[in-house]
């Protein structure tokens, strides 16, 4: 079965610095991925969606990367701010299939 | 231009019951998913709909049913309550069936006691 494996269940870094987030999976051929911020309580909100035949996105201070022969797609978020610190979910998508699977989370906490 | 609407936003019920969880997509959007999400979890499809059908089933149990109405809301009922039916219910719409962004509604944390 399918597995999604985000790096770490916490990451601590200094305001200003770059938080890096990883998302692995496996058994899985995704036609695209998606990276959801979810705070406390709330659901999940939509940041970025890469697709298969796409190497790099942007969007202001987030950038995602998508490798397909490693099976990672990595999370950036530059000049880190106070107001960032929330869980960072990546989810995969399937040519054919609706649904995400969703990694457990990081939680991003970051120290002012 | 109002997001996704879940109602309620908390409910506790008794292990045996049943529960109606409803859902109003965003303005626009014809599909609507439902999610699982225990706590320290990531979300777990439960299923989707579009055009008032079923058009796909996450590894959920037949106590788990759901409708699509003509306005596009939706409605997710769990039958026979288990303790570990607790969790948050995530609604999530979106435009065409997949492969766009989804957008979540604030859920509903079902507890069951």
């Amino acid at each position: 079965s399918q597995k999604i494996e985000q790096n770490s269940e916490a990451l601590n870094i200094q305001e200003g610095k770059t938080a890096t987030l990883t998302c692995n999976y496996t058994n899985y051929s995704p036609a695209y991925l998606q990276w959801y911020r979810q705070d406390p309580g709330r659901g999940p909100v939509f940041l970025l969606l890469i697709r298969e035949n796409e190497k790099e996105k942007r969007k202001e201070r987030l950038k995602v990367t998508f490798d397909t022969t490693l099976k990672q797609s990595l999370f950036h978020i530059t000049a880190s701010q106070p107001a960032d610190s929330a869980t960072y979910l990546c989810a995969l998508g399937r040519t054919g299939a609706n649904n995400l699977f969703f990694g457990t989370g990081t939680r991003l906490t970051v120290i002012p | 231009d109002a997001g996704v609407t879940q109602s309620p936003t908390h409910l506790i019920k008794t292990r045996g019951q049943q529960v109606t969880l409803r859902c109003s997509p965003k303005s626009g959007h014809d599909t609507v998913s439902w999610y699982q999400q225990a706590l320290g979890q990531g979300p777990q499809f439960i299923f989707q709909y579009y055009e008032e059908e079923e058009r796909q089933r996450g590894n959920f149990p037949d106590r788990f049913s759901g409708h699509q109405f003509p306005n596009y809301s939706s409605e997710l009922n769990v039958n026979a309550l288990l303790l570990g039916d607790s969790a948050l219910y995530l609604c999530a719409s979106s435009l065409g069936q997949g492969r766009t962004e989804a957008f979540f509604g604030q859920g509903t944390r079902l507890t069951v006691v």
